[in-house]
């Protein structure tokens, strides 16, 4: 089955600092979704992005399918911006979903 | 939070025992997940559920049994509870329509002793 792989797997940043994370996953996908879980366990979806380019605030987010990658942008982060951050995958003819393990984020004030 | 709502929130039982979660929505989505989320692994699908009645298995079911008699209501059940299934497990929606996303219920963390 199809593999999703995020980095780092591990980030502490100061406040203000910018972050890039990472997805790779091993086949062709039809769905791709970011989710932040907060310290209190809540799931949040973040984006839906298959494919191009969204920006939500300060977060923004890249797919490029034919490279089988992701990225998710965090800008000038804030406390509350800490927690996992999972990228999530889901294939044609399915609608089965795979998760990666996860980014842990600490944003240090 | 897309209406869903996870029942109970806590349980602590023993090995041997049946349990069963809960999973109640809202807004009539026809597609509803079950996952469990360990340390090390992320969140891993247990079984889904794309009608009342229709189900399929995930990566993990072995253990697990689900069942949909209508459309607001998923059930878990753990027809005899093993310390391996210690875990937080979220219920999950999809929505269709302007982005195929997912949206997630506050889970439910189990203890089996």
């Amino acid at each position: 089955g199809i593999q999703v792989e995020q980095s780092p797997p591990d980030l502490i940043l100061q406040e203000g600092a910018n972050s890039t994370l990472r997805c790779n996953f091993s086949d062709s996908v039809n769905n791709l979704q970011w989710f932040h879980q907060n310290p209190w366990g809540q799931l949040i979806n973040l984006f839906y992005i298959p494919s191009g380019t969204k920006q939500n605030g300060r977060l923004s987010a890249t797919t490029v399918a034919t490279e089988r990658y992701s990225l998710l942008y965090i800008s000038s982060s804030q406390t509350t911006d800490s927690g996992v951050y999972f990228c999530a995958v889901g294939t044609s003819g399915t609608y089965k979903y795979i998760f990666g393990t996860g980014t842990r984020l600490k944003v240090l004030a | 939070d897309a209406g869903i709502t996870q029942s109970p929130r806590h349980k602590v039982t023993e090995t041997g025992t049946p349990v069963t979660l809960r999973c109640h929505q809202t807004e009539n989505h026809r597609y509803m997940y079950w996952y469990r989320q360990d340390p090390g692994h992320g969140l891993r699908l247990i079984h889904y559920s794309y009608g009342v009645k229709d189900t399929d298995k995930g990566e993990v079911s072995d253990g697990y049994s689900v069942s949909r008699s209508k459309t607001e209501d998923f059930l878990l059940t753990l027809e005899s509870a093993t310390s391996s299934q210690t875990s937080v497990y979220f219920c999950a929606i999809r929505t269709a329509g302007g982005g195929d996303t997912q949206y997630f219920g506050p889970g439910t963390r189990l203890t089996v002793l």
